[in-house]
């Protein structure tokens, strides 16, 4: 199982960041999928995920932020997506993809001016 | 929102048994999973559906439940377990993720 996080960076606050979950070794299709993301030297933070199309595809968003994040996938490229909207400095982290079962190694993003 | 409570830290002697909690009001009826992350890695996957060890996992690491509690613990405790534990499980409906705060575990 591998799954490999890219599309992070710096951005300023306000901006907008797309990141992407490759993933291989699994059935992608028949996996639920969620974006974890951990702040410099603070604990592990659930932000979504997004059941298989089987499950009826739906999205749930951690209360910190819905309305800006957006998941997404496309299970033709066996990829996972965050679209990041409105970025805040406080959305600074490490953000994973995983399965519950496995994880990334995570991409750093940086909210900065 | 709901939560899940950890203790900030426990700390133990190689050899002893370490015992890191995590209380919920979903529990009783949601699976827990258990994390163990190393500096600069990512978190691996240590205990799944309350009592289940992947393979790979050393048979030191055992889950239980008891009510609104699970418990992870450790007996014989290695220095490479030194490490943060992180529990995870779902709120009530099933739908919202939520990790404790996460335990520092400290081998003396």
């Amino acid at each position: 199982v591998h799954l490999v996080e890219s599309g992070g960076g710096l951005v300023k606050p306000g901006g907008s960041l797309r990141l992407s979950c490759a993933a291989s070794g699994f059935p992608f299709t028949s996996a639920g999928m969620s974006w974890v993301r951990q702040a410099p030297g603070k604990g592990l933070e659930w932000i979504g995920r997004v059941k298989t199309k089987a499950d009826g595809g739906a999205t749930y968003y951690a209360a910190s932020v819905k309305g800006r994040f957006i998941i997404s996938r496309d299970d033709s490229k066996n990829t996972l997506y965050l679209q990041m909207n409105s970025l805040k400095t406080e959305d600074t982290a490490v953000y994973y993809c995983t399965t519950i079962y496995f994880w990334g190694q995570g991409t750093l993003v940086t909210v900065s001016s | 929102s709901y939560e899940l409570t950890q203790p900030p830290s426990v700390s133990v002697s190689p050899g002893q048994t370490a015992r890191i909690t995590c209380s919920g009001d979903a529990l009783p009826t949601q699976y827990a999973f258990w994390y163990q992350q190393k500096p600069g890695q990512a978190p691996l996957l240590m205990i799944y559906r309350d009592t289940e060890r992947p393979s790979g996992i050393p048979e030191r690491f055992s889950g239980s439940r008891s009510g609104t509690t699970v418990t992870l613990t450790i007996s014989g405790v290695q220095p490479e377990d030194e490490a943060d534990y992180y529990c995870l499980s779902t709120d009530s409906t099933d739908t919202f993720w939520v990790f404790g705060g996460g335990t520092k575990l400290t081998v003396l």
